[in-house]
């Protein structure tokens, strides 16, 4: 079976805290791509990165990290110090190969004032 | 550059009725192009997805239906809705089958 799982539906928490979403996948392929989307209030998906399954390097961008793991499938998502405006749903994506993106349920985060 | 454009934003529709979501991209040529829903909160559920002209790839059996009459256009129709199709419908396209997928701006579509 092919399926990406987020296990935490909403999560809040206060400005500036740190905070991880997690993302689990499942895939028998060896080459895959894994993606994570953030939506919005305003609902469009906006691109946050795409990572494949042969680079596992740690990847930071501002206050955005991403630590991919094959040996426990996973490939989560921190976000230092956060702020208000990274309230929103992520969605973390598999691509097994094949033309079909894979999404999770999505997490939604409100980071509070 | 390229840009993704659905229509309309948002739709309300009696029971029955039919249904027309129109995408088009632009600035590129021959890629692939999805549907997806999501339901209120739900995650998002891949359509129907098309590699081609004529081509297309249903994930889920409904009373939805897509066609791609041109290379950069992707319709999603439905002859008659149900309650249950209401959603937030998002076309989106990709350059490649593992390339990053660009997402429109989303058609909200509530049937009575």
């Amino acid at each position: 079976a092919q399926k990406v799982t987020q296990a935490q539906t909403e999560i809040s928490v206060v400005e500036k805290e740190d905070v991880t979403l997690d993302c689990v996948y499942e895939t028998r392929d060896t080459t895959y791509y894994l993606f994570w989307y953030k939506q919005p209030p305003s609902g469009e998906l906006v691109f946050l990165i795409r990572r494949n399954s042969f680079d596992e390097q740690n990847e930071i961008s501002g206050r955005y990290s991403w630590n991919f793991q094959k040996s426990t499938s996973s490939f989560n998502f921190t976000i230092t110090a956060s702020q208000v405006v990274d309230s929103a749903v992520y969605f973390c994506a598999l691509v097994p190969g094949t033309y079909k993106y894979i999404f999770g349920t999505g997490t939604r985060l409100k980071v509070l004032a | 550059s390229q840009t993704i454009h659905q229509w309309p934003a948002t739709l309300v529709q009696p029971v029955g009725s039919p249904l027309s979501l129109e995408c088009t991209v632009e600035g590129t040529s021959n890629p692939n192009l999805y549907w997806y829903r999501q339901a209120a909160g739900r995650g998002l559920q891949l359509l129907f997805y098309s590699v081609g002209i004529g081509q297309i790839s249903s994930e889920v059996p409904q009373n939805l239906s897509a066609s791609r009459p041109q290379d950069r256009q992707f319709i999603l129709s439905s002859k008659k809705l149900l309650l249950s199709d209401s959603g937030f419908y998002l076309c989106a396209w990709s350059p490649a089958n593992t390339g990053e997928l660009f997402f429109g701006e989303g058609s909200r579509l509530t049937v009575l």
